[in-house]
């Protein structure tokens, strides 16, 4: 049982550069969101999805596209990386009925943008 | 709006000692949830412990306890014989909305541990 997964761990990009932060679990979780942590901040919420085809905004969207085409990924995508996208990204999921009982974290992306 | 506010930035204790992390939140709401989470040097986000607000029964689990007070709208956690593996960041964490809400996420208090 893997749990939440993210790939890659780190990340370098240029400005201007797109990528998509990978995130899948294989728990059958219906509840999947995603999270970036700054220094001082805590971490604040991007998106989140409460099953497939569904996905809302979360504390801080803008800069970040999100889908859900399949229960087990929910995929991060910078369209065009900002300095101010620097941060550790985290996913996190739940069973949907169940989210009150805490999250599972993923071990998280370390994105730098130079 | 929801808020979390963890007023202390750094705490240290000295090993075998009790620390209390402190935390504080704003809402509205009846029906919510409240956690503290661990985030060790490995990045990895640890559930530690987690408190109903409509239980008034202080949530422990082994050398963790909290001290939830409902009407003063606070969340305190207490880590009795503190040991060198409990050095990390401490986050206190607000859960709204039923079983399909978010978390909000205080600033975090980062611990160290004195041997």
């Amino acid at each position: 049982n893997a749990g939440v997964t993210q790939t890659p761990k780190f990340q370098v990009l240029k400005t201007g550069q797109s990528m998509t932060l990978q995130c899948a679990q294989d728990m059958n979780h219906e509840y999947m969101s995603w999270y970036r942590q700054d220094p001082g901040m805590g971490l604040r919420l991007i998106h989140y999805s409460v099953g497939a085809g569904i996905t809302d905004q979360g504390e801080v969207p803008n800069g970040y596209n999100v889908s859900r085409s399949t229960t087990e990924d929910f995929p991060l995508r910078l369209l065009s990386a900002a300095p101010s996208q620097t941060s550790v990204y985290f996913c996190a999921s739940s069973f949907s009925d169940r989210a009150s009982y805490g999250y599972t974290f993923g071990s998280g992306t370390r994105l730098t943008v130079v | 709006a929801q808020t979390v506010t963890q007023s202390q930035p750094e705490m240290s204790v000295q090993e075998a000692e009790t620390v209390t992390l402190s935390c504080t939140y704003d809402t509205s709401e009846s029906d919510y949830y409240l956690f503290w989470y661990k985030q060790p040097p490995s990045r990895q986000m640890i559930l530690v412990i987690r408190q109903e607000a409509y239980k008034q029964q202080n949530a422990t689990e082994n050398r963790f306890s909290v001290n939830f007070q409902k009407a003063a709208k606070s969340f305190s956690l207490k880590i009795s014989d503190s040991q060198l593996g409990d050095a990390a960041m401490y986050f206190c964490a607000y859960h709204y909305g039923g079983s399909q809400g978010n978390l909000i996420f205080g600033k975090g208090t980062k611990l160290s541990v004195k041997p």
